[in-house]
């Protein structure tokens, strides 16, 4: 299976600065179906980004994801008090899917 | 629109068998999409269990097969987990998901239930 990396664990920043998330596979994910998750506590997950770099329907053009092979990136610009939050990546581009650890976003 | 809600025990012994339903509006379950149960702990993290389309086609997540049954009930538009011999590791906040099936593409899983905790102890 592939193991999904992300970095770092805890990021603090304050609203308005930019937010960029690490997440590195154990292996190519194919065709880069990667996906970019956010949860608040209590809540399920919420799809941000798709195939990398596809803002998935109502996310704010704010949140961008780049990257191919093994290494992706979901950047969060000018953060705004409901973007703290857990943001997870994810491969479905072969089974199992896996999930990387997540990054907790908080107020600096 | 698709919408989910995950219902079944939040209690469970060990060496049970843990069983939930989703109930989908919204979509018929024949539709073209994949119907999967995610779990959430706090150790483990995200842990994708399993999927379903309506055929009956399934994958699983490996190490879990044995112990997992999928299932699609088309008459009340509904899916199942049963999960067998449980521990309590087993514990978790359980998600009922789905994702659109295509051909030739694979798409993400965007529509989730609001979650099930399932307590596995005696």
């Amino acid at each position: 299976e592939i193991v999904l990396t992300q970095s770092p664990g805890t990021l603090s920043l304050s609203p308005g600065e930019t937010a960029t998330f690490s997440c590195r596979a154990s292996q190519s994910v194919s065709n880069n179906f990667l996906a970019w998750y956010q949860q608040t506590p209590g809540k399920a997950p919420r799809l941000l980004m798709y195939a990398a770099s596809t803002r998935a329907t109502g996310i704010p053009d704010r949140f961008s994801g780049s990257g191919s092979g093994t290494d992706f990136t979901l950047t969060i610009t000018r953060l705004e008090p409901e973007d703290f939050a857990v943001y997870f990546c994810q491969q479905y581009g072969g089974s199992p899917f896996t999930f990387g650890q997540g990054t907790k976003l908080e107020i600096k | 629109q698709v919408q989910l809600q995950e219902s079944g025990p939040g209690l469970v012994k060990p060496s049970g068998t843990l069983s939930l339903t989703c109930a989908v509006s919204g979509a018929s379950i024949s539709s073209s999409h994949w119907w999967s149960w995610v779990r959430q702990t706090p150790g483990k993290g995200l842990e994708w269990l399993a999927e379903i389309y309506h055929s009956g086609s399934t994958n699983y997540n490996t190490p879990l097969r044995s112990r997992i049954t999928i299932s699609v009930d088309k008459s009340k538009n509904q899916f199942s987990l049963n999960l067998s011999s449980v521990t309590a590791a087993d514990t978790a906040v359980y998600y009922c998901v789905s994702r659109l099936a295509g051909p030739n593409y694979y798409y993400p899983l965007d529509v989730w239930g609001e979650g099930t905790t399932v307590t596995v102890s005696s």
